[in-house]
């Protein structure tokens, strides 16, 4: 089992890009979520999901997309980058949701 | 909207020493109550986790309690060691179908040699 994993690891984007951040889990979790922790802080909710088809806002969704297709797959878009969204973006999983959460390895991202 | 404080934000005990760091939350409907660790440059991984059922839990050094009146619950950590020097986040949620979680804003803890 791989768990979760994301790509990239790190990127840097020029103000009014876009991208797409990548989630996979291989344990046929349920549950997948996206936070954001920004340096010194903790982690705050974007999105989440409770089953493929099935998405829902966080804390923190504003500048932020997502869709789930299928179960292993979670992806975060970010449209029109701005400063503000210089983060570390964590995805995680569970097998339902008031359960263990298990963590990525997360990505670095600067927006310049 | 829901929140959760935690304290103190930066904790340094000596090590063989306890540390002990509270959280506060304000969904009175919360039932689920997990503590995350985050070493410096890794993923946060799950510790320990309470609900509303128990006042009280442990596993080895670490130990949480709930108090489900004061709305409040802690995590104590006894005879601290070098490798306890982490970030560590309390989180709140529902036991329901759609539940989200909400952490607190986490407590960096130290170990002294």
């Amino acid at each position: 089992n791989a768990g979760v994993t994301q790509t990239p690891k790190f990127r840097i984007l020029k103000i009014g890009q876009s991208m797409t951040l990548q989630c996979t889990q291989d344990m046929n979790h349920n549950y997948m979520y996206w936070y954001r922790q920004d340096p010194g802080m903790g982690l705050k909710l974007i999105y989440y999901s409770v089953g493929a088809g099935i998405t829902d806002k966080g804390e923190v969704p504003n500048g932020y997309n997502v869709s789930r297709s299928t179960t292993e797959d979670f992806p975060l878009r970010l449209e029109l980058a701005a400063p503000s969204q210089t983060s570390v973006y964590f995805c995680a999983s569970s097998i339902q949701g008031p359960n263990e959460q298990f963590f990525g390895p997360g990505t670095r991202l600067t927006v310049l | 909207g829901e929140n959760v404080e935690q304290h103190p934000s930066t904790l340094s005990v000596q090590e063989g020493d306890s540390a002990v760091i509270k959280c506060t939350y304000s969904d009175s409907a919360s039932n689920y109550f997990p503590w995350y660790k985050q070493e410096l440059g890794k993923r946060p991984q799950l510790i320990i986790d309470i609900r509303s059922n128990v006042g009280e839990k442990k596993d080895q050094r670490i130990a949480v309690t709930l108090n489900k009146t004061a709305k409040h619950f802690s995590l104590h950590i006894t005879e601290t060691q070098p490798e306890d020097s982490a970030v560590y986040f309390c989180a709140a949620s529902r036991y329901s179908s759609a539940s989200k979680i909400i952490f607190g804003s986490g407590t960096r803890l130290s170990i002294r040699p």
